[in-house]
C-alpha cells in the first residue's frame, strides 16, 4: 500500500547548524503539506506544496517537491533552539499518509 | 478559543471500561478526523467523517467507534478500553480539499 517513509528519525544539531530532512513516498503525490509539532505540542501546519519541482521558502526553511512528486524536503538554515520539535511530512493522494516524522534536537 | 477544541485533556481509565473522547471545531469545515499518535509512529488515522452523514474508517479502526453529532461536533468512543489503546489522540479538521489540518491539543489517553 501507499507509504511515506521520513528519514532521518533523529537529528542532533549544534545551534547555527543546518537540518534537512527528507520524506519519500511509493507512489505519486498530489501535495504535500509539512508540520510541526513542538515537545508536548499539538501538530501545526507549515506549508503545503503542490507542483511539480515546486520550492517554497519560509524565512530560514526552505521546502521543496520533488519533480516526480514523490519526495520532499525540508531545510533549515542556522538552527536556533526555538527550531526543536518533530517535524513530520504528509502525502496527499488516494489517501492522506503522515510520516513518522524527525525529531529535531539543537544543543545551544 | 482555540480552533479545535479536545475534552478531556487527560484521562486515566481502567482496562474493560467506555471512554468518549469530545472534539469540536469553529473553523466551519466539514471535514474531521481522529489520529492515534504513539512514539516513533507517527500519526495513524481511526477514522474520518467528510459531513454529518458520512462516516469512514481509517487505518486502526478496530476497538473505536465515532459520532458525528454536528458539522462541528465529532465525538471518539473505546467501547471496552485496554491497555495499548494508551497514547494521544488527536482531532483535527481541515477544508473541502483535506489541506492544512487545524489539529486540538490532544488527550493523553492512559489504560491501566
Amino acid at each position: 500500500g501507499q507509504q511515506v517513509m521520513q528519514i532521518p528519525q533523529y537529528q542532533h544539531v549544534q545551534e547555527g547548524e543546518d537540518f534537512t530532512t527528507y520524506c519519500n513516498s511509493s507512489t505519486t503525490l498530489s501535495n504535500i503539506q509539512w508540520y510541526k509539532q513542538r515537545p508536548g505540542g499539538h501538530p501545526v501546519f507549515l506549508i503545503q506544496l503542490v507542483k511539480s519541482g515546486e520550492v517554497k521558502k519560509q524565512k530560514r526553511l526552505t521546502f521543496q517537491f520533488g519533480e516526480a512528486k514523490k519526495n520532499s524536503s525540508l531545510h533549515i538554515t542556522a538552527t536556533q533552539t526555538t527550531d526543536v520539535g518533530t517535524y513530520f511530512c504528509v502525502g496527499g493522494g488516494f489517501k492522506t499518509i503522515f510520516g513518522a516524522g524527525t525529531r529535531l534536537f539543537v544543543k545551544a | 478559543d482555540a480552533d479545535v477544541t479536545q475534552t478531556p485533556r487527560n484521562r486515566i481509565t481502567k482496562t474493560g471500561k467506555r471512554i468518549m473522547l469530545e472534539c469540536s471545531q469553529t473553523k466551519g469545515h466539514d471535514r474531521m478526523y481522529w489520529y492515534r499518535q504513539d512514539p516513533g509512529l507517527g500519526l495513524r488515522l481511526i477514522y474520518y467523517s467528510f459531513d454529518v452523514k458520512d462516516i469512514n474508517k481509517g487505518e486502526i479502526s478496530d476497538g473505536y467507534s465515532v459520532s458525528r453529532q454536528a458539522q462541528a461536533k465529532f465525538s471518539l468512543s473505546l467501547e471496552s478500553a485496554i491497555p495499548n489503546q494508551t497514547a494521544l489522540y488527536f482531532c483535527a479538521t481541515s477544508d473541502y480539499r483535506g489541506y492544512g489540518y487545524t489539529f486540538g491539543s490532544g488527550t493523553r489517553l492512559t489504560v491501566v
